[in-house]
């Protein structure tokens, strides 16, 4: 399986500010999906990140929220943008090797 | 509206004993089925996939497919507390796509 490597862990920041998780991965993955967990929910799909094009968003996430960027095959970064305490969740990034998806550890978001 | 349904528990069991866990869902045209498995504060660790239908073992780990009543299932033999966890069954989309929608965990309580 991939080693993968999510920053932050976890931030406490404050509301109207915005905040950008890395993940770094050792090989080349086809996929990067970024998910949010609210307490005690599953998870939900924000977007797809693919290399040399625009993420695609799932339903009630947009861009301007949530900026994706891909540069290359091993490494993906998520912004929330204009933060808010209700967007306060642990975000994961999960890449996608072609057949099965791993999880970085999470990033621990808190928004006062 | 794409599902995927499992009880949220908590299951208890005691040492020793089988857990049985399930999960149906709503696609019929879907190609793959993940089970992950995720402890409090942690991020989910894949423990198994199958994609055919049958049953597939891996040590303590059975997976059991369904397609025709669309359900898949996850018995751990020989439960030990360390088994204790959240368990996330996660479906792929129909069209070859792993693009997975994941239940919303079932949670596993093994008690000495």
């Amino acid at each position: 399986s991939a080693v993968i490597s999510q920053k932050p862990s976890r931030d406490i920041c404050q509301r109207g500010t915005s905040l950008t998780i890395q993940c770094q991965v050792d090989s080349q993955v086809t996929m990067m999906f970024w998910y949010r967990q609210q307490p005690g929910q599953s998870l939900t799909l924000i977007a797809t990140a693919n290399q040399g094009s625009e993420a695609t968003y799932e339903s009630g996430f947009v861009i301007d929220k949530f900026p994706i960027s891909r540069p290359n095959l091993t490494f993906s970064t998520l912004t929330v943008s204009n933060m808010s305490p209700e967007d306060s969740s642990i975000y994961l990034c999960s890449p996608f090797d072609g057949r099965e998806a791993f999880f970085g550890q999470g990033t621990r978001l808190t928004v006062v | 509206q794409k599902e995927v349904e499992q009880n949220s528990g908590p299951l208890s069991v005691p040492e020793g004993a089988i857990a049985s866990l399930n999960c149906t869902y709503s696609d019929r045209g879907s190609q793959s089925f993940f089970w992950y498995r995720q402890y409090s504060g942690k991020s989910p660790e894949l423990i198994m996939f199958i994609y055919s239908n049958g049953d597939k073992e891996d040590g303590r780990f059975t997976a059991q497919l369904n397609k025709a009543s669309q359900y898949v299932s996850l018995l751990i033999r020989d439960s030990q507390p360390s088994d204790s966890a959240t368990y996330l069954c996660a479906v792929g989309l129909s069209g070859g796509s792993y693009i997975p929608t994941f239940g919303r965990g079932t949670s596993l309580i093994v008690h000495p």
